[in-house]
């Protein structure tokens, strides 16, 4: 099946640092998602990308969807402690019915 | 008014015994998954119903048994359960496709525990 790269795995940064991390894929998709996982809770959407190249904010977040299909990177400025969560992208493909496949996810710790 | 919500919230239980949870959603979507999240976070879809018809089933063993008795409820017995069957399951829904238009709406889970 499609494998999907996520990295990095964890970080620690400082309030007002900003964030990057990415997903690779060895397949194409025509979807790509971010979701972002609060301890205790379900994974929430963050962003969705339909169109390789496509470029989305959602207030301090920024996602791209990679030129090639097989990519997508999530950038976060001026982190804040609520932004402490993991961070999974997800994958899907047009006949997959929502069988969403997910990156291992990114832990994000954010210290005053 | 939460939009997908299961129980229980935990879940702890001996080997060999017969569990199930329950998951409902009020957002209207014709279609509802389970998902697994291993202990380092993984998540894997287990199984999906569209219109309380089974249209995914990944490679999970006939333990696990979804029922759908009607689009807005998706149950998940499990029978003989097993110490590597410890984790949280995920009840999510949306609209057909499941793509960003329609996006997965995730319940916030069901910790299993297995001794």
């Amino acid at each position: 099946g499609q494998q999907l790269n996520q990295s990095p795995q964890s970080m620690f940064i400082q309030e007002g640092e900003d964030v990057s991390m990415n997903c690779t894929s060895s397949s194409i998709f025509n979807t790509w998602l971010w979701y972002k996982q609060d301890p205790g809770e379900g994974p929430v959407l963050l962003i969705a990308l339909y169109k390789a190249g496509e470029l989305t904010s959602n207030g301090r977040l920024t996602a791209q969807f990679g030129i090639t299909r097989k990519d997508s990177f999530l950038n976060i400025s001026a982190s804040i402690p609520s932004d402490v969560g993991i961070y999974f992208c997800a994958g899907l493909t047009t006949d997959s019915w929502g069988k969403l496949q997910f990156g291992a996810g990114t832990q994000v710790v954010v210290t005053p | 008014d939460t939009a997908v919500s299961q129980t229980p919230k935990y879940l702890v239980t001996q080997m060999g015994n017969d569990k199930s949870i329950k998951c409902e959603q009020n957002l209207g979507h014709d279609t509802m998954y389970w998902y697994k999240q291993d202990s380092k976070k993984f998540l894997k879809i287990m199984f999906s119903y569209n219109n309380k018809e089974l249209i995914i089933n990944e490679t999970v063993p006939n333990r696990f048994s979804p029922k759908s008795p009607d689009k807005a409820h998706l149950n998940l017995h499990i029978n003989s359960l097993e110490l590597g069957d410890s984790a949280v399951y995920f009840c999510a829904s949306s609209q057909t496709p499941g793509d960003g238009d329609s996006p997965l709406h995730f319940g916030n889970g069901t910790r299993l525990t297995v001794t």
